[in-house]
């Protein structure tokens, strides 16, 4: 079963800064998806990436997938406090289920 | 519209004791899959129903049974509750079959004492 390894797993900045998530396997992802969830609520798609070198853009949110499909990364640009939230990669494994990463808990200050 | 409704909400059991969490999906999604989400941790995933069969299942005991009903609908069920078993118990439904275009409800959380 592949493993997906996020980092970091916690992270706080102010409103304004930049920051980068990743995601990193040791196997090739067949395609990747991120969510955001926040607390009392369920992950909520955010992207899905099925291509090498892909670059998504979705406002302020920028998600690369790997050129070889073992890694991705999401850019936040001047993060504001409601991006606050669990930000969860996982992989479509099969034809029935995602296995997911522990995720990165990112918290933006005011 | 409507998204995926669960229910209950929150719910405290004694160990033992056998639980049984409701999915609504959204209208016209015929595909309903239970994650299990411990806290600190990212979903695991524990079925996934499709026209009313069983298409896959996680690596859960035994005790983990969950079905879908002719509205789509879904239940999950389990017996003989654990400790470990007190986690947010997520439901996702989907048009299509397969792991895309997902829409998770805001889950139930299970405390097992």
């Amino acid at each position: 079963t592949q493993l997906l390894e996020q980092s970091p797993q916690f992270l706080s900045i102010q409103e304004g800064e930049n920051l980068t998530v990743y995601c990193n396997s040791s196997s090739v992802f067949s395609s990747l998806q991120w969510y955001r969830q926040e607390p009392g609520e369920g992950p909520v798609l955010l992207v899905t990436v099925v291509t090498g070198g892909e670059v998504k853009k979705l406002k302020r949110l920028t998600f690369q997938f790997g050129d070889a499909r073992k890694d991705s990364s999401l850019h936040i640009t001047a993060a504001q406090p409601g991006d606050t939230g669990l930000y969860l990669c996982a992989e479509v494994d099969s034809s029935y289920k995602l296995i997911f990463g522990s995720g990165t808990r990112l918290l933006v200050r005011p | 519209d409507a998204g995926v409704t669960q229910s209950p909400t929150h719910l405290i059991k004694t160990r033992g004791q056998h639980v049984t969490l409701r999915c609504s999906p959204i209208s016209g999604h015929k595909s309903v899959s239970w994650y299990q989400q411990v806290l600190g941790q990212g979903p695991q995933f524990i079925f996934q129903y499709y026209e009313k069969e069983e298409r896959g299942r996680g690596n859960f005991p035994d005790r983990f049974s969950a079905r879908q009903f002719p509205n789509y609908s879904s239940e999950l069920n389990v017996n003989a509750l654990l400790l470990g078993d007190s986690a947010l118990y997520l439901c996702a439904s989907s048009s299509l079959s397969g792991p895309y275009g997902y829409t998770f409800g805001s889950g139930t959380r299970l405390t097992v004492v």
